[in-house]
C-alpha cells in the first residue's frame, strides 16, 4: 500500500501569513493527489484534485503543485475562515485504492 | 447538482454488524465510484473501499476485507455499507463520497453528511 506522510501535523499562524503543508507519497504516484479541508463536525471539502486545479468556487489563495512523490499545498495569505484540518489524499485505479494523509491542523495565532 | 444522503445514528453492541445508507438525488449515481470513508473521534480519515453501481462489482481496503460489504442498488440511487464484527475501535463517523471522474477511483466530491455509529456495551 501506498502512505503518505503529511506535515506538519499541526500548525498556528496568524492572518495574512503565507501557510505551507507538505505530503510526501512512499512511491511514484504522477499527480494522483488531491486535497480537502475539514471544519469540525462536517464533511471534507475537496479543495484541489490531480495535485494544482482548483475545484469551482475556492478561493485562489489556496494552490498545489508537485508530481512524483512531493507535494505542497499553499494558503498564500491566511483568513480567519480557513481554519481547520487539511488532509491529502493519494488515489490509484491499478490495483483501486485510496490513502489519506495524516492531516495537518490550521489554527489562527 | 448530485447531493448524497446517509441515513441516521446507530448505537450497536460489540460483536454485531450496522448498515448504513448513502441515497444519492439530482444526479448521476450509477457510473461513478461510490466510496465510503471513516474518521474516528479525533482522529484521520481512512478509506474502506468502494463500488461502481452499474457494474456491482466492490473492492475494499485491505484492512476490512471479510469484515465489510458495500453494494448498491441502482433503482433506488442508493448505496449501501455493511460491516460486521464490530468492535469498540469502529466508533466513528462513515462518509459515503461520490468519485469525480465516472468509472474511475479519484478524488471525492461529494460527500454525505455522514453517519456516526457508537459501538457500545
Amino acid at each position: 500500500d501506498i502512505q503518505m506522510t503529511q506535515s506538519p501535523s499541526s500548525l498556528s499562524a496568524s492572518v495574512g501569513d503565507k501557510v505551507t503543508i507538505t505530503c510526501q507519497a512512499s512511491q511514484h504516484i504522477s499527480n494522483s493527489l488531491n486535497w480537502y479541508q475539514q471544519i469540525p463536525g462536517k464533511a471534507p471539502k475537496l479543495l484541489i484534485h490531480d495535485a494544482s486545479n482548483l475545484e469551482t468556487g475556492v478561493p485562489s489563495r489556496f494552490s498545489g503543485r508537485g508530481f512524483g512523490t512531493d507535494f505542497t499545498f499553499t494558503i498564500s495569505s491566511l483568513q480567519p475562515e480557513d481554519i481547520g484540518t487539511y488532509y491529502c489524499q493519494q488515489y490509484d485505479n491499478l490495483p483501486p485504492g485510496i490513502t489519506f494523509g495524516g492531516g495537518t491542523k490550521v489554527e489562527i495565532k | 447538482q448530485v447531493q448524497l444522503v446517509q441515513s441516521g445514528a446507530e448505537v450497536k453492541k460489540p460483536g454485531s454488524s450496522v448498515k448504513v445508507s448513502c441515497k444519492a438525488s439530482g444526479g448521476t449515481f450509477s457510473t461513478y465510484v461510490i466510496s465510503w470513508v471513516r474518521q474516528a473521534p479525533g482522529q484521520g480519515l481512512e478509506w474502506m473501499g468502494g463500488i461502481i453501481p452499474i457494474f456491482g462489482t466492490p473492492y475494499y481496503a485491505q484492512k476490512f476485507q471479510g469484515r465489510v460489504s458495500i453494494t448498491a442498488d441502482e433503482s433506488t440511487s442508493t448505496a449501501y455499507m455493511e460491516l460486521n464484527s464490530l468492535t469498540f475501535e469502529d466508533t466513528a463517523v462513515y462518509y459515503c463520497a461520490r468519485a469525480g471522474v465516472k468509472q474511475q477511483l479519484n478524488w471525492f466530491d461529494p460527500w454525505g453528511q455522514g453517519t456516526l455509529v457508537t459501538v457500545s456495551s
